[in-house]
Order: structure tokens, then sequence, then C-alpha cells
């Protein structure tokens, strides 16, 4: 298994609450992704990384912000949680840029806002 | 109309069976094509690569019809260890990677 950590694996917040994920890499792969998962919808990308500090958005960045200062590191923080954002975190990192080779994933945080 | 669809089932086959599961894709200039297999509140992991030509892995056989922008995954010899939630995923390019919700199967013995 690729070596890639989340934390927290669980967290329960109130709304209006600063919120950071951690998901860290012992692989050294430059490419790293944020998606969630909600029943009823496929992973979507929240935000994903090319290089140490350099990000961009995905589909669904409304409401969140992302840091990578180590190659290892790739931080995804929700500046104030809304219960929309109770959701399934899954972090995952690849060789390549995008879906051209495989997305390795972390163990994913369960996230509930109340 | 989603991107990529896949018929949520569930699937509920006995062991032994043979069983497909198809995903239809809107986007013609779509790149690559993948199964993924997710179990139970754990993480996705790769099952297999979709080629042109199409492709097997032991029980797994995977098509690709791009003039119907369709993806197909056959499954042979069911096992229980099979059951899971099988995703389908298009790259249509850039970091723009694609997840269908997913095919649940539950193989009974």
């Amino acid at each position: 298994d690729a070596g890639i950590t989340q934390s927290p694996r669980h967290k329960v917040t109130e709304t209006g609450t600063p919120v950071t994920l951690r998901c860290h890499q012992t692989e050294n792969h430059r490419y790293m992704y944020w998606y969630r998962q909600d029943p009823g919808h496929g992973l979507r990308l929240i935000h994903y990384s090319y290089g140490v500090k350099d990000t961009d958005k995905g589909e669904v960045s409304d409401g969140y912000s992302v840091s990578r200062s180590k190659t290892e590191d790739f931080l995804l923080t929700l500046e104030s949680a809304t219960s929309s954002q109770t959701s399934v975190y899954f972090c995952a990192i690849s060789e390549s840029a995008g879906g051209v080779s495989e997305q390795y994933f972390g163990p994913g945080t369960r996230l509930t806002v109340t | 109309r989603k991107e990529v669809e896949q018929d949520p089932g569930p699937f509920n086959v006995p062991e032994g069976a043979t069983v497909a599961f198809n995903c239809t894709y809107s986007n013609s200039a779509s790149q690559s094509f993948f199964w993924y297999r997710q179990d139970c509140r754990k993480e996705p992991k790769l099952l297999m690569s979709v080629y042109s030509s199409g492709n097997e892995d032991g029980r797994f056989t995977a098509q690709l019809n791009r003039a119907s922008q369709y993806i197909s995954l056959l499954i042979r010899d069911s096992k229980l260890s099979d059951s899971a939630t099988y995703l389908c995923v298009v790259f249509t390019g850039g970091f723009k990677t694609i997840f269908g919700a997913g095919t649940r199967l539950f193989v009974k013995a």
C-alpha cells in the first residue's frame, strides 16, 4: 500500500468553526489531491497540488483552501465549516498529472459539521 | 446529465456467477479510463485500467467502446470477496478526473 496517512480520521465540529485536515505521504509523489465523497455522487475534486506551493482549484473549491509547504504534506482548511461540508474527505497522490496514472488514496477523514 | 453515469445497483449475485457493469461518459474527448474498487468505509483502489482493445486481468475483463462512449467491467466466477462498490473513472485531460458514483455488488454464498 502507498504510504498515505490522513489526520484526523474522524472529526465532529460546529458550524462556523475552522477545520484543518492533514494529508501526509512518504512516496515523494509530486501530485496531491483532495476529494470529497457524498452519497449519490462520485468523488469530487476540491483542490490539487502539482508541487510545493503550487495549488489550484478543483470542481468544488468554494469554502475550502489548501496549502503545501513540503512535498509530503497537503493541508485542507475549511475556513468556516457549514453543514453542507459534512462528508468523507480523501487525499490522493499520483506520479503523473491528473488521471494519466493511478491515483493512490489515503484512508479518508469522516467530518461531521453540526 | 452527469459526466459519468453508472447503474447504482445493488447487484446481488450468487457465488460463481458472471456479472457485468456498464458506465457511460459524456465527453467524447476523454483520454483514459479506469475501474476502481471501494470496500465499505475504505478508500478506493485501482482495479484495472481500460484500454481501447479491451483487457483482461484474471477473472476481470474491461472493455471500452468509444463510439458509444461507454466502458464495461465483466467479472467471471464471482467470489464473496468481490463484494464491493465499483467506480468508473474517466480522465478528460488536465487535472479533470471524473469519478462515477459507483455500482454496488453483493456476492452471496
